[in-house]
């Protein structure tokens, strides 16, 4: 059972619009940034989103990242294969003194 | 060009112990928070522990405080994971990974090491 809840699978078509949300608590998303990483298979995660909504460079402007409260998501515009992917979000908790993962999103790009 | 290579994993007994260690290049890693994640065989990431670039705070995972212990050799550019009392459940892939200054998040990751607990 992951601290940050997210759906477990995501799809949609090329060049499509999808989003995958976070949810969290006032220990977590509710007081401090969220973070989304991409890992395809058999790799290593890449950052995707930092400090709620901040890209590092080399990442497109398709992937976007907010937080409202304690839920965060993560928008992918104009949907590419190569998009095809497990997604993470995670953050600081307050309580746990920890960092925590969502159990991560499998995005399928039909 | 940043690069972390992880080394150390391999098969090891439950209640065993092992050390991993992550090899820095490309950057000036003293300047630098650290931290290890890691990955069972076909499930989430899970963070594991942090230190921070002197070495003076360190963090950790409630399912691994008093068995693993992390710390860095600042001048061989060098992170490690001491990890005693291995459980079953210890299994998976470990990641070293270098942290965003004043961010929890982290920008580079090395490919990781495989550590096994098993009889």
């Amino acid at each position: 059972q992951s601290v940050l809840t997210q759906p477990p699978s995501a799809s949609g078509t090329p060049g499509q619009r999808v989003t995958i949300s976070c949810s969290g608590s006032s220990s977590n998303i509710g007081s401090t940034t969220v973070t989304w990483y991409q890992q395809l298979p058999g790799t290593a995660p890449k950052l995707l989103i930092y400090s709620n909504n901040q890209r590092p460079s080399g990442v497109p402007d398709r992937f976007s990242g907010s937080k409202s409260a304690t839920s965060a998501s993560l928008a992918i515009s104009g949907l590419q294969s190569e998009d095809e992917a497990d997604y993470y979000c995670t953050s600081w908790d307050d309580s746990l003194k920890g960092v925590v993962f969502g159990g991560g999103t499998k995005l399928t790009v039909l | 060009e940043v690069q972390l290579l992880e080394s150390g994993g391999g098969l090891v007994q439950p209640g065993g112990s092992l050390r991993l260690s992550c090899a820095a290049s490309g950057f000036s890693f003293s300047t630098y928070a650290m931290s290890w994640v890691r990955q069972a065989p076909g499930k989430g990431l899970e963070w594991v522990s942090s230190i921070n670039n002197g070495g003076s705070s360190t963090y950790y995972a409630d399912s691994v405080k008093g068995r693993f212990t992390i710390s860095r050799d600042n001048s061989k550019n060098t992170l490690y994971l001491q990890m005693s009392g291995l459980r079953a459940e210890d299994t998976a892939v470990y990641h070293c990974a270098k942290r965003i200054s004043g961010y929890w998040a982290f920008d580079d990751w090395g490919q990781g090491t495989l550590v096994t607990v098993s009889s």
